[in-house]
């Protein structure tokens, strides 16, 4: 099983619509989590940090379930500019060693 | 502007020389990383180091060194370049090491290197 698992998609979804997509990971000990945007050919920019009561900021809501071991996103009312990859970050924990590990990210494409 | 400049930002690249990916931060940050990214795979992590002076290996470290002499500068070498070198190379800087969940990542718009 992967570190951090994500679907790919291309989820296309039309403007104005709301989009949830969700990233599991296998580690039990991780303790971060964090959600990126990525541009096409752009580096990755930090979206949203995801605390263990959830978190929203505007029209983006980002929750952890431990117990099933997921953090998902979600986006209200999507925009055009909301098009890009979303990518799920986890801190993984090996031997008392961290480290980020992330998804192969989730396409996300809105609609006219 | 504050953040994280790389050079250059595409190169071809003959197999077999040698070249030098720069890196360099104003952030003061402590962490810095390489990394590498190819579709379908995502973002591994190359080599990266917590602070100046020391280095660690990360998830694809083979064909690939780095050095930290100072906080703002973060240099990755490939000695002798192959074509699965080929990808696009990403710096980043964070205020303290991996694993901190006050400190994500800050990164440089990339290098798109081609290996011929």
């Amino acid at each position: 099983r992967k570190e951090v698992e994500q679907d790919p998609g291309p989820f296309n979804v039309p403007e104005g619509a709301t989009v949830a997509f969700n990233c599991t990971y296998s580690n039990s000990a991780s303790q971060s989590f964090f959600w990126y945007r990525q541009d096409c050919r752009k580096e990755p920019k930090l979206l949203m940090s995801v605390y263990s009561s959830g978190n929203e900021d505007g029209r983006f809501t980002a929750q952890l379930n431990r117990a099933s071991q997921y953090i998902s996103l979600l986006i209200r009312d999507s925009k055009l500019s909301d098009s890009a990859t979303y990518l799920c970050v986890v801190n993984v924990v090996h031997f008392g060693n961290e480290k980020l590990t992330f998804g192969t990210g989730t396409r996300l494409t809105i609609i006219p | 502007i504050a953040g994280i400049t790389q050079a250059p930002t595409s190169q071809i690249l003959a197999a077999g020389r040698r070249m030098t990916l720069r890196c360099t931060q104003d952030m003061r940050h402590n962490a810095m990383y390489w990394y590498r990214q190819d579709l379908g795979l995502g973002l591994r992590l190359i080599h990266y180091s917590n602070t100046a002076g020391t280095t660690g290996k990360g998830e694809v470290p083979d064909g690939y060194s780095v050095s930290r002499a100072n906080t703002d500068d973060f240099p990755l070498t490939l000695a002798s370049a192959v074509p699965s070198q080929t990808s696009v190379y990403f710096c980043a800087s964070s205020d303290s090491g991996q694993g901190n969940g006050n400190s994500p990542l800050h990164f440089g718009n990339g290098t798109r290197l081609t290996v011929t």
